[in-house]
């Protein structure tokens, strides 16, 4: 069974830093493409990161281009989002999420996290 | 950036009624050489994750039930629930991947029942 557990989500200052984490089982994590998703309060679905499944190419939304850096380590099955100068609008549920396996390559996701929450408030 | 729009907004259908959700992308999400339209259609429960109900605009998702079932080509995209159940309560997102990296999601369609 695939599973997709995100952690580190916490109330962090503006201009603050985060790291999350997503431990991936029940699937060959090397194999695939990797994203995260996030979700304000009451708002829809913005993507924010994916990374290659080898880790060598990593593409971000124009909102958190230069602030964030996402990176996976396949020894451990964990994807990561390093998050830097948080801001308020930043405030949002993250979920990571696996690229279906299709071909040709398609960026839509079959297996989502539960998500967790990063608030950006002071 | 691909925009995504959906409509409508809020849509209440009576059980066993059909719901039709409509989702149009600034610019064409066809591949030509692939012969594919680069859409998915996503199903998000309150307090859950979203789900993955379509991909290549019609293709359903394993697992997914027939009554839902995705339509159109270029840049006009249609999801319908045919005979809606009460376990269909939700939002609805449809989500382009032609601009890969780039991916993004219409604004979302609010499914209650009458």
């Amino acid at each position: 069974e695939v599973q997709l557990l995100e952690s580190g989500g916490d109330l962090v200052q503006p201009g603050g830093s985060l790291r999350l984490s997503c431990a991936a089982s029940g699937f060959t994590f090397t194999t695939y493409d990797m994203s995260w998703v996030r979700q304000a309060p009451g708002k829809g679905l913005e993507w924010v990161s994916t990374i290659s499944a080898g880790g060598s190419n990593t593409y971000y939304a124009d909102s958190v281009k230069g602030r964030f850096t996402v990176s996976r380590d396949n020894s451990k099955n964990t994807l990561y989002l390093q998050m830097n100068s948080l801001r308020a609008e930043d405030t949002a549920v993250y979920y990571c999420a696996k690229s279906l396996a299709c071909r040709p390559s398609c960026h839509s996701f079959d297996y989502w996290g539960q998500g967790t929450l990063v608030t950006v408030s002071s | 950036d691909i925009v995504m729009t959906q409509s409508p907004d809020f849509l209440a259908v009576s059980l066993g009624e059909r719901a039709t959700i409509n989702c149009k992308s600034s610019q064409s999400v066809f591949y030509s050489s692939h012969n594919k339209n680069y859409l998915a259609w996503y199903q998000q429960k309150s307090g859950q994750p979203p789900k993955l109900l379509i991909f290549w605009a019609s293709i359903r998702e394993s697992g997914v039930p027939d009554r839902f079932s995705g339509s159109g080509s270029g840049t006009d995209f249609t999801l319908t629930i045919d005979s809606l159940q009460a376990e269909d309560v939700a939002v609805y997102y449809c989500q382009q991947y032609y601009s890969t990296p780039a991916l993004t999601f219409g604004g979302g369609t609010k499914v209650e029942i009458k």
